[in-house]
């Protein structure tokens, strides 16, 4: 099945951790995104990519990384410079950024500092 | 700038009635808008948009939308309302100007009670 693949489901942080969420498409889509779920805050976008080998900051890109070294993959790294990285993490993919394309989402991730 | 407003942090509807979840909208040029719902613990689901034409928009499991230009707005609406459409529910904006930039709200939770 089609569709975007986001792993893991649940994962711990540690104090000055550094933490990788990956998330892959086989949609064969050229945009991906992540996003940030706070509760009653609606998601922020943390960065985008519409092509393979660029990407660019969101709104909230302070703490974060990514890279989109193949077009099916748009891993996230979350850094220790994240002062409160506790959320629920979305990874999103379009056909590309036009006006009237759906952004489609996977499952989510959640990431807990302890 | 561009926003979305989800003026209702909660809407309790009792089964079999109507519902509307309601969404207002600000951009400049032309606005694309959207509806997901999210299921506890999961991603976003694409219901429907609206991107140019009939301003009554049908989308899955029988929601539907009416894009109102001069109140700039995009409510939600579904004729008989089940149980299980109880979940989030995310209004989200495009402009066709200011590189196609995609705002959520901050969401509306749907309380449907048996």
């Amino acid at each position: 099945d089609g569709g975007i693949t986001q792993s893991p489901k649940y994962l711990f942080r540690k104090e000055g951790q550094n933490v990788t969420l990956s998330c892959e498409q086989n949609l064969n889509h050229d945009a991906m995104y992540w996003y940030r779920q706070d509760p009653g805050q609606g998601l922020r976008l943390i960065y985008y990519s519409q092509i393979v080998n660029d990407f660019q900051k969101g709104d909230i890109a302070e703490g974060y990384s990514v890279s989109r070294e193949k077009k099916e993959s748009f891993p996230l790294t979350v850094t220790s410079a994240q002062k409160n990285p506790t959320a629920f993490y979305l990874c999103a993919s379009s056909p590309d950024r036009g006006t009237g394309n759906t952004i489609y989402f996977g499952e989510g991730s959640w990431l807990t500092v302890v | 700038a561009q926003s979305v407003a989800q003026p209702e942090d909660q809407v309790n509807v009792a089964e079999g009635n109507p519902l509307t979840v309601k969404c207002t909208y600000s951009v400049s040029g032309n606005p694309y808008l959207f509806w997901y719902v999210q299921y506890p613990n999961r991603g976003l689901q694409f219901l429907l948009k609206y991107i140019t034409g009939d301003n009554l928009v049908k989308g899955s499991y029988g929601f539907e939308a009416e894009f109102n230009k001069s109140q700039t707005s995009f409510h939600l609406k579904k004729p008989s309302a089940l149980v299980s459409d109880s979940a989030l529910y995310f209004c989200a904006v495009r402009a066709n100007t200011g590189g196609f930039k995609t705002i959520f709200g901050a969401g509306t939770r749907l309380f449907v009670k048996a």
